[in-house]
């Protein structure tokens, strides 16, 4: 079955970077693209970009432009996000999700990971 | 960017009911758009996609219709496992944006 795993959760001050990775089972990994999705607390939902797990390309949110980073490993069937210079606003719990619609599409995102909360505090 | 909204902001309804929630684009996405259900704590599942389309598995209670831009989601039969909130998104245009959510309740 198909599954994503994400790392655990983070706490970081202000002006570091963080690293949350995304590990696919139970499909092939270069098929699909990974969106992902952040929540702060007790907010809506925000797609801060993807990957295509088959080529690599990426599209980022323009707002987090410049500070985040997508990356996958095909070797270990794994997404990467980056986020760098946080900030408290930047507190949320993190998700990655694989796209229905294949390696391509950034469309509709048929499977999440559990999440990661990342907490940013001095 | 294209800005999704959604009305009610919360409902209350009793086990049974009918409900339904709107969705409006700032601007035509076509059949661009997914509805998704949270639970408290839990990620988002994936119940419509294509404006229409029910995800395998999910039950046929769910469904949502619409285009252009104004959408539907209907739940035709509440059920106490249906408390949570529901998200629709559109997949148009870059970047990929979510409505502001739906919760619903149980009266």
């Amino acid at each position: 079955q198909v599954q994503l795993v994400q790392s655990g959760a983070e706490v970081k001050k202000p002006g570091a970077s963080v690293k949350v990775s995304c590990k696919a089972s139970g499909y092939t990994f270069t098929s699909y693209g990974i969106s992902w999705v952040r929540q702060a607390p007790g907010q809506g939902l925000e797609w801060m970009g993807w990957i295509s797990a088959y080529n690599g390309n990426t599209n980022y949110a323009q707002k987090l432009q410049g500070r985040v980073t997508m990356t996958t490993d095909t070797s270990t069937s794994t997404a990467y996000m980056e986020l760098r210079s946080l900030r408290s606003d930047d507190t949320a719990v993190y998700y990655c999700a694989r796209d229905l619609k294949g390696a391509i599409a950034v469309a509709t995102f048929d499977y999440w990971g559990q999440g990661t909360l990342v907490t940013v505090s001095s | 960017d294209i800005q999704m909204t959604q009305s009610p902001s919360s409902l209350s309804a009793s086990v049974g009911d009918r409900v339904t929630i709107t969705c409006q684009a700032s601007q035509d996405i076509s059949n661009y758009l997914n509805w998704y259900q949270q639970k408290p704590g839990k990620a988002p599942k994936l119940l419509i996609y294509d404006a229409s389309n029910l995800e395998t598995g999910v039950p046929s209670r769910f469904s949502g219709s619409g285009s252009g831009t104004d959408f539907t989601f209907t739940i035709s039969s509440l059920q106490p496992e249906d408390i949570a909130t529901y998200y629709c998104q559109q997949y148009d245009n870059l970047p990929r944006t979510f409505g502001p959510g739906t919760k619903v309740d149980i009266k």
